[in-house]
């Protein structure tokens, strides 16, 4: 059980082009989703908290009109990257809290998108 | 305040012997210790998790220590073997911090066979 899932799990855009990954929660239903970066050889930053039906609260330095997410159901969460640009090739991962049930504090990961523009 | 500091960067232990990684942490908020493993090209996976109120929790070849007055807490890996190589994350979360996880830098273990 707990299992998060994300599509694509590669994708390669052109500049200027935007990329929609999509974060699914499979067996459970969450209220909040994470969305983080990562970059080679480096940690998981914390981009954005995702609350159902909600407006997405981004972490300082995040560009909001640049990283769109829609959390419309209890079940999926969207990232968009609008205008791409090479710098923000990255492997992104989202992860999701079980909404009233298990360990309280819990997050399960998806296995993660890589972003690459060229 | 919100950092969480991991130790040492990078690890090589012989199989068979003890992996260990310390953390150490600022915000007396947190209230939830986690650590992560994740493997190149994969998101991290939950391996063992403690609550400030336990000073060691053990899970098979794996064991938290937390040490709250000092603020610290590691990991241990006991029999250490191959397929633990990994890269190894320390994290930190609060209630009221919305649940939001900080991680540490993260910690790239190699065990040797």
């Amino acid at each position: 059980g707990a299992v998060v899932s994300q599509h694509p799990s590669w994708v390669i855009c052109k500049s200027g082009t935007s990329v929609k990954i999509e974060c699914r929660s499979l067996d459970f239903q969450a209220t909040t989703m994470f969305w983080y970066r990562q970059f080679p050889k480096q940690s998981l930053m914390l981009m954005a908290t995702s609350n159902e039906g909600s407006k997405a609260t981004y972490e300082q330095g995040v560009e909001k009109d640049k990283f769109l997410i829609n959390h419309a159901s209890l079940t999926l969460s969207t990232l968009t990257v609008t205008s791409a640009h090479p710098e923000d090739s990255s492997f992104y991962i989202c992860s999701a809290r079980e909404t009233g049930g298990g360990s309280y504090y819990e997050q399960y990961f998806g296995p993660g998108t890589r972003l690459t523009v060229t | 305040q919100q950092q969480v500091k991991q130790s040492p960067q990078s690890l090589i232990v012989q199989k068979g012997g003890i992996s260990i990684i310390n953390c150490a942490y600022e915000n007396t908020a947190f209230d939830y210790f986690p650590w992560y493993q994740q493997f190149p090209g994969k998101g991290p996976a939950l391996l063992i998790a403690i609550r400030p109120d336990v000073s060691e929790k053990k899970e098979g070849r794996f064991t938290i220590s937390f040490n709250k007055s000092a603020k610290q807490f590691s990991l241990h890996i006991m029999d250490s073997q191959p397929g633990d190589s990994a890269t190894y994350f320390c994290a930190a979360s609060t209630k009221s911090g919305g649940f939001k996880t900080i991680f540490g830098a993260g910690t790239r273990l190699f065990v040797k066979a």
